[in-house]
């Protein structure tokens, strides 16, 4: 099974900074990665597919890069709704994974 | 408007079944390959089977592997987790969940999640 890690685990930020989530593979995963935002008693919401292509309605503040196995997550300037915990997934191969998670949290 | 709806979630003994249900609407549901994701309380997300949009060639985790059965009904645009042999660790909100592309893929609709309880 392909692992992913996500760092940091947790986060403290101010409204207008920018932040910046890792995301390592334990293999090559090429660009089959995607970023999830989660807030509390929600579903996860789709970020970034194919490793940086914006999904439909993300603000642009959201960023994703990277390929083979170190992808970053980038939010370049924190609004007051973007504190939530963040997730990373493979879509390379089976079993599907996730990240443990990135929480990001109001300083 | 892309509505995924699930249903049949609950307090089951341990060793007891459960079916989930997900009623899918506002797309081609057999253009779309499917899957259940689950989250147990506090934790992060697992992903827990996946199936292509003709209902063929479905794929577990390990962790549902000879339990659970994934299926779908694509005349009643519903897909379906039925569950057996439950454990305490598989008390989780179970999301259904849609592929962006291809049975494995990334997740671009999800559910509002049922609760499923595994305790006596």
């Amino acid at each position: 099974d392909i692992q992913m890690t996500q760092s940091p685990s947790s986060v403290s930020a101010s409204v207008g900074d920018r932040v910046t989530i890792t995301c390592r593979a334990s293999q090559g995963i090429s660009s089959w990665l995607a970023w999830y935002q989660q807030k509390p008693g929600k579903a996860p919401k789709l970020l970034i597919y194919a490793a940086s292509s914006l999904q439909s309605g993300v603000p642009s503040r959201f960023s994703g890069s990277g390929s083979g196995t170190d992808f970053t997550l980038t939010i370049s300037r924190l609004q007051p709704e973007d504190f939530a915990t963040y997730y990373c997934q493979q879509a390379n191969s089976f079993p599907i994974t996730f990240g443990q998670g990135t929480r990001l949290e109001i300083k | 408007e892309v509505q995924l709806v699930e249903s049949g979630g609950g307090l089951v003994q341990p060793g007891g079944s459960l079916r989930l249900s997900c009623a899918a609407s506002g797309f081609t549901f057999a253009s779309y390959a499917m899957s259940w994701v689950r989250q147990a309380p506090g934790k992060g997300l697992e992903w827990v089977s996946a199936i292509s949009g003709s209902g063929g060639s479905p794929y577990y985790a390990d962790s549902a592997m000879r339990r659970f059965t994934i299926s779908r009904d694509n005349s009643k645009n519903t897909l379906y987790l039925q569950m057996s042999s439950l454990r305490a660790e598989d008390t989780a909100v179970y999301y259904c969940a849609r592929e962006l592309r291809g049975v494995i893929s990334e997740i671009d609709y999800w559910g509002q999640g049922t609760l499923v309880t595994v305790s006596s």
